[in-house]
C-alpha cells in the first residue's frame, strides 16, 4: 500500500514570495490534516478536511495560509505572502476516517530567507 | 495545548529494552494513548495506542497504568535504528486531534 505523498521535498524562497505544497493521501482516506513543525518542536495542527470540506481550520494563519481539497483526494496548501517565521516542515498526514490512526508523509522543508 | 509530560532524552544501549514514560495525569476516560516516533527527516510514524488494556504489536508493546495517568512505551531489543524523538499523545476518539508536546529524544548507543 503506497504512503502518503508529498511534494516538493525542500524549497527555498525568499520573503513575500508565494509557495505551495502538495500532498496526495492513501488511497481511500476520508480525512486528511496539514502540520507544520518548526525546528525541534512537534507538529502543530493547521488544517484538517473530512472529504472536501474543512473540519478544524482554528490553527490556520487564514491571513496568508490557504489549503483546499477540492475533490476530496489530494490537496494543496499554499503560503501568501511567506515570512521568515514560516520555514519549517510542513507535514501531510491522512486518516481512513476522522477516528482512526493518522499516517504522515516525508515532509517538505521550507526556508525562508 | 500537549496534555502529556515527557522526559526530554533517554539512553539506551544496542539491544536492551528501551522504556519510554509518559505522563497524562489529566486523561479523561474517553482519550486513547498513541505513541508515534520521528526519525530524523522523515515524518511521524505511527507506533501503537491503547485506551485502558496494555497493548503489544510488532514494534513495541505499551503499558497503561490501572489509573491511566501514566505510561510506558517499550522497545524490546532496541536497534541503532530506533534512535528517534518519541511522541506520547492524548486523543479523544471521536475528534481526532493529535496535541504533539516536544517528545523524548531516544538515543541508542552500541
Amino acid at each position: 500500500e503506497a504512503g502518503v505523498a508529498q511534494s516538493p521535498r525542500y524549497k527555498i524562497i525568499e520573503k513575500r514570495q508565494s509557495v505551495a505544497f502538495w500532498c496526495n493521501p492513501i488511497s481511500g482516506h476520508a480525512t486528511l490534516y496539514w502540520y507544520q513543525q518548526i525546528l525541534g518542536q512537534g507538529p502543530k495542527l493547521l488544517i484538517q478536511f473530512q472529504n472536501n470540506g474543512v473540519v478544524d481550520d482554528s490553527q490556520l494563519p487564514k491571513d496568508r495560509f490557504s489549503a483546499e481539497r477540492l475533490k476530496g483526494v489530494d490537496s494543496t496548501l499554499k503560503i501568501q505572502p511567506a515570512k521568515l517565521e514560516d520555514s519549517a516542515v510542513y507535514l501531510c498526514a491522512s486518516s481512513l476516517v476522522m477516528a482512526e490512526t493518522q499516517y504522515f508523509g516525508p515532509g517538505t522543508r521550507l526556508l525562508v530567507l | 495545548d500537549a496534555k502529556t509530560t515527557q522526559p526530554t532524552s533517554m539512553d539506551c544501549a544496542e539491544g536492551r529494552a528501551a522504556n519510554l514514560p509518559c505522563n497524562h495525569s489529566t486523561i479523561s476516560g474517553n482519550e486513547y494513548v498513541y505513541w508515534y516516533r520521528q526519525i530524523h527527516s522523515q515524518g511521524p510514524q505511527y507506533i501503537i495506542h491503547g485506551l485502558k488494556n496494555n497493548e503489544t504489536n510488532e514494534m513495541a508493546s505499551l503499558i497503561i497504568t490501572e489509573d491511566r495517568k501514566s505510561s510506558t512505551l517499550i522497545l524490546p531489543h532496541a536497534t541503532l535504528r530506533d534512535t528517534a524523538v518519541y511522541y506520547c499523545i492524548v486523543r479523544v476518539y471521536n475528534f481526532n486531534k493529535f496535541y504533539f508536546g516536544s517528545g523524548t529524544k531516544l538515543n541508542v548507543k552500541p
